[in-house]
């Protein structure tokens, strides 16, 4: 079974500086994708970064960044210079290759501080 | 960019009555739409997924008899609630796919209250 874990429920960053959020994930599939989106108060879901599970870079995206690491199946998101818009929640997710059904994380709450 | 509309964006309704969400993708045809629900500081849970001109497969644990989920064409999906309570108070939330590529596009969320 597929299974997505962030292990941080909140975390502050001063804002200009750079924030690591976690995501490690499980699954048998061979061949898969990863995604973080960010969700403000407003509640839509915005698509943030894409690392596909046979990219061998890891996904740029301006200030955000995916630190892939495979072998330990982590998936962190790295954000840059953080700004006080960047306070939201933040989920990372996978999908199965062609299967097209999302699982998500439980979430990070991002508070960045003035 | 591809752009999903959801109506209504709130919406109350009585306990016992039926309330109906629309999904419509709109500058792109939409092969598949998923139907999430999301209650307050959870992630989102997918309820079902919709081909268009075939029935929704459903995830375990939804009844498919109170979430009813129409993918009537190519650019509308719509879940109706039937017999509404309380527990089904929840932010509901679509996306669609083109079939070609990674990309979801997810709509802006409908809150749905019900008193």
């Amino acid at each position: 079974a597929q299974k997505i874990t962030q292990t941080q429920p909140g975390m502050f960053v001063q804002e200009k500086e750079a924030v690591t959020l976690d995501c490690t994930y499980d699954t048998s599939d061979p061949s898969y994708g990863l995604f973080w989106y960010k969700q403000p108060s407003s509640g839509e879901m915005i698509f943030l970064i894409y690392q596909g599970s046979y990219d061998q870079q890891n996904a740029t995206e301006g200030r955000y960044s995916l630190n892939f690491q495979k072998a330990r199946k982590s998936a962190n998101l790295v954000i840059s210079a953080s700004q006080l818009g960047d306070s939201a929640m933040y989920f990372c997710a996978m999908e199965r290759s062609g299967g097209f059904k999302t699982i998500f994380g439980a979430g990070t709450r991002l508070f960045v501080k003035a | 960019g591809a752009v999903v509309s959801q109506h209504p964006s709130r919406v109350i309704c009585k306990s016992g009555t039926s309330v109906k969400i629309e999904c419509r993708s709109l500058d792109f045809q939409a092969t598949t739409m998923f139907w999430y629900r999301q209650f307050p500081k959870q992630s989102l849970m997918l309820m079902a997924t919709s081909n268009e001109g075939s029935k929704a497969t459903y995830e375990q644990g939804v009844e498919k008899d109170k979430f009813l989920i129409n993918h009537a064409s190519l650019t509308l999906s719509t879940l109706t609630v039937t017999s509404a309570h309380p527990e089904d108070s929840s932010f509901y939330i679509c996306s669609a796919r083109t079939g070609q590529g990674y990309e979801q596009y997810f709509g802006p969320g409908t809150r749905l209250t019900v008193t």
